[in-house]
């Protein structure tokens, strides 16, 4: 059964700092792995989607990698700012699923 | 577009009281999804659909149905609510096929049973 972890569970940094959230899963038969804002009380928003096929996908100040063999992918935020307060989700799509398996999160603070 | 639309966004019911939950999409997706967030944990996928009249089971259906009568909605049915099923609950759509497709969140309906 896939699982998803995101380390840390929470992070505080001061405004401008670039930082690296993780995001692991244990079963690398994958068709590809989504990251997703949640802000508080809030639906999910679509940052990045990676195919399994792809190594990385950007969008403005943020860059998604996926290492498939090894389980891992990160998400980048640079130059961080206030807005980008929220918390992060991590979700892949399992070989011959229709289902999304999400992490935890990571709530991110980013301090003025 | 207004993308996916969820009704009602707050909902406290009694044990044993029934109601549905409604979903609609504007964006002509064949697939379309149910999930539940419980504080502190991932999204699980209660139900599914891959069009109008198809639906199947996810990771946790009890106490939960479903029909998808037309593309736009998929409504999710709780018959006999219980204090277990206090959360919140999101549709999802996306265009078809098992690869790679993006999913997209409505905004959630925070139900609880008391």
């Amino acid at each position: 059964k896939q699982e998803v972890t995101q380390i840390p569970a929470a992070l505080s940094v001061p405004e401008g700092e670039n930082l690296v959230l993780n995001c692991s899963f244990t079963d690398s038969a994958i068709y590809n792995l989504q990251w997703f804002r949640q802000d508080p009380g809030k639906g999910l928003t679509s940052l990045l989607l990676i195919q399994s096929s792809q190594r990385e996908q950007t969008s403005g100040r943020l860059n998604a990698s996926l290492d498939k063999s090894s389980g891992r992918s990160t998400l980048y935020i640079a130059a961080s700012q206030p807005g980008d307060s929220a918390t992060y989700l991590c979700a892949v799509k399992g070989a011959g699923s229709y289902q999304l398996t999400f992490g935890k999160g990571t709530k991110l603070s980013v301090i003025p | 577009n207004a993308g996916v639309t969820q009704t009602p966004k707050f909902r406290i019911l009694k044990i044993g009281q029934s109601m549905t939950l409604q979903c609609t999409q504007d964006m002509n997706h064949n697939y379309m999804y149910w999930y539940r967030q419980d504080p502190g944990m991932g999204l699980k996928l209660i139900y599914y659909s891959v069009g109008a009249g198809i639906t199947d089971k996810g990771e946790v259906p009890n106490g939960y149905n479903v029909s998808r009568s037309t593309t736009e909605d998929f409504p999710l049915r709780l018959e006999l609510a219980a204090p277990s099923q206090t959360s919140v609950y999101f549709c999802a759509s996306s265009p078809p096929g098992l690869g790679s497709n993006e999913q997209f969140f409505g905004p959630g309906t925070r139900l609880t049973v008391l």
